[in-house]
């Protein structure tokens, strides 16, 4: 079974620019959620979808957004990128919605905004 | 305002003995915890959880102890083998759809 891909891998952007990722969930997977993560903060939930729903967001702002697709697919966008967004943006999914669920991450992309 | 805290952002220790992660949290609520182990470039992977009922849950080498009194929560690893050198972060949760994750501790084990 193919885990959870996200591209693209790498990315660097400048200020005020905006910038997709995108993330594939492992087959017959219906959660995904996002995390941002920094040296010094760890792993800060930025949202999750559950068949095309945000059913909870964490404490970013607007800039984060997010949408999933029927085949579960998710992408996240950020506008008018600060040099604070510089960091690895992971996604994880899980089959169902439970949290007792073993949650799988993908590799990441690591974005770097000059 | 951190609620779940790792405070010791790195560990070493010598090969074939234990390794002791610790984690912190302050929300009352929370009541199922797990333990994430990540290699450079790779994503998180799950390695064990306790939920609060219990106090302690072993898989393995790998044993969750959970103090519900002291809202703290440690993973022993025992015993260590050089190839669980990585990043360990625990994350807590409290019925709602997203985990809170700790800051990390990476752990060095030295052959």
């Amino acid at each position: 079974k193919a885990g959870v891909t996200q591209t693209p891998r790498y990315l660097i952007k400048t200020r005020g620019q905006q910038v997709t990722l995108s993330c594939s969930p492992i087959s017959g997977h219906r959660s995904v959620s996002w995390y941002q993560q920094t040296p010094g903060q760890g792993l800060q939930f930025l949202f999750e979808y559950f068949s095309e729903t945000q059913r909870n967001k964490g404490n970013f702002p607007g800039r984060f957004s997010g949408r999933q697709f029927s085949n579960s697919r998710s992408e996240m966008n950020v506008s008018t990128l600060e040099l604070g967004d510089s960091a690895l943006y992971l996604c994880a999914s899980r089959r169902t919605g439970s949290l007792q669920e073993t949650q799988y991450f993908g590799p990441g992309t690591r974005l770097l905004v000059l | 305002d951190q609620q779940v805290k790792q405070n010791s952002p790195s560990l070493s220790v010598q090969e074939g003995r234990i390794s002791i992660l610790n984690c912190d949290y302050t929300n009352s609520m929370f009541d199922y915890f797990l333990w994430y182990k990540k290699y450079p470039a790779e994503g998180p992977t799950f390695l064990i959880s306790i939920s609060s009922i219990k106090d302690k849950n072993e898989d393995g080498r790998f044993t969750v102890f959970l103090n519900k009194s002291a809202k703290h929560l440690s993973l022993h690893i025992v015993p260590s083998q050089p190839g669980d050198s990585a990043v360990y972060f625990c994350a807590a949760s409290a019925w709602s759809y997203k985990y809170i994750f700790g800051t990390g501790t990476r752990l060095k084990v030295l052959a």
